[in-house]
């Protein structure tokens, strides 16, 4: 089992572009989670998808948006990039049963860079 | 809004001695709280956790302790071990919505 993965590993950008990060679950979970950890800080919640629907969401603006496919894969994407953006991208996969916080993966995360 | 906060960026601790790591929230309507630990160029990983309807939760050498009335909790490690050197992130949520994450605080254990 691969766990959770996530592509591409590092990414830079400039202002104003469009950016999309993905993510493949771990085998047998149906639920993505996307964070946003800022450098000196911890991870930020940005939305959860289940059912190929966005669930939940934090504090995150509308520029943020997401997808996830029938075979439970995620999309991320940023429009208009600025400089705060750039952070590394979590994403998280759980089974919708159990505890959402003790089940979920972390996969190693998307660098990304706004210059 | 840092509704969770870990006041320690690091921590270091001799081997075979007891790792205490610490972390306040403001915010009351928090039932749930993790612990996560996190390696370099990996994802965190689930630690432990506890609700607010405990004061304690233990797992081998990992006990989390929660003190409502003060909205702090505290991990402890006994004994700690050189594998134990990682960032450490305490988490909270509202009935399993929107977690909340502290910025970690970073653990040395040395041999």
């Amino acid at each position: 089992d691969a766990g959770v993965t996530q592509s591409p590993t590092h990414l830079i950008k400039t202002r104003g572009q469009q950016v999309t990060l993905r993510c493949s679950p771990k085998s047998g979970h149906d639920t993505v989670s996307w964070y946003q950890q800022a450098l000196g800080q911890g991870p930020q919640f940005i939305f959860q998808y289940y059912e190929e629907e966005e669930r939940q969401r934090g504090n995150f603006p509308d520029r943020f948006s997401g997808h996830q496919f029938p075979n439970y894969s995620s999309e991320l994407n940023v429009n208009a990039l600025l400089l705060g953006d750039s952070a590394l991208y979590l994403c998280a996969s759980s089974p919708r049963q159990g505890g959402w916080g003790e089940t979920q993966y972390f996969g190693p995360g998307t660098r990304l860079l706004v210059l | 809004d840092q509704q969770v906060k870990q006041n320690s960026p690091s921590l270091s601790v001799q081997e075979g001695r007891i790792s205490i790591l610490n972390c306040d929230y403001t915010n009351s309507m928090f039932d749930y709280f993790l612990w996560y630990k996190k390696y370099p160029a990996e994802g965190p990983t689930f630690l432990i956790s506890i609700s607010s309807i405990k004061d304690k939760n233990e797992d081998g050498r990992f006990t989390v302790f929660l003190n409502k009335s003060a909205k702090h909790l505290s991990l402890h490690i006994v004994p700690s071990q050189p594998g134990d050197s990682a960032v450490y992130f305490c988490a909270a949520s509202v009935n399993n919505n929107d977690m909340r994450f502290g910025a970690g605080t970073r653990l040395t254990v040395k041999p």
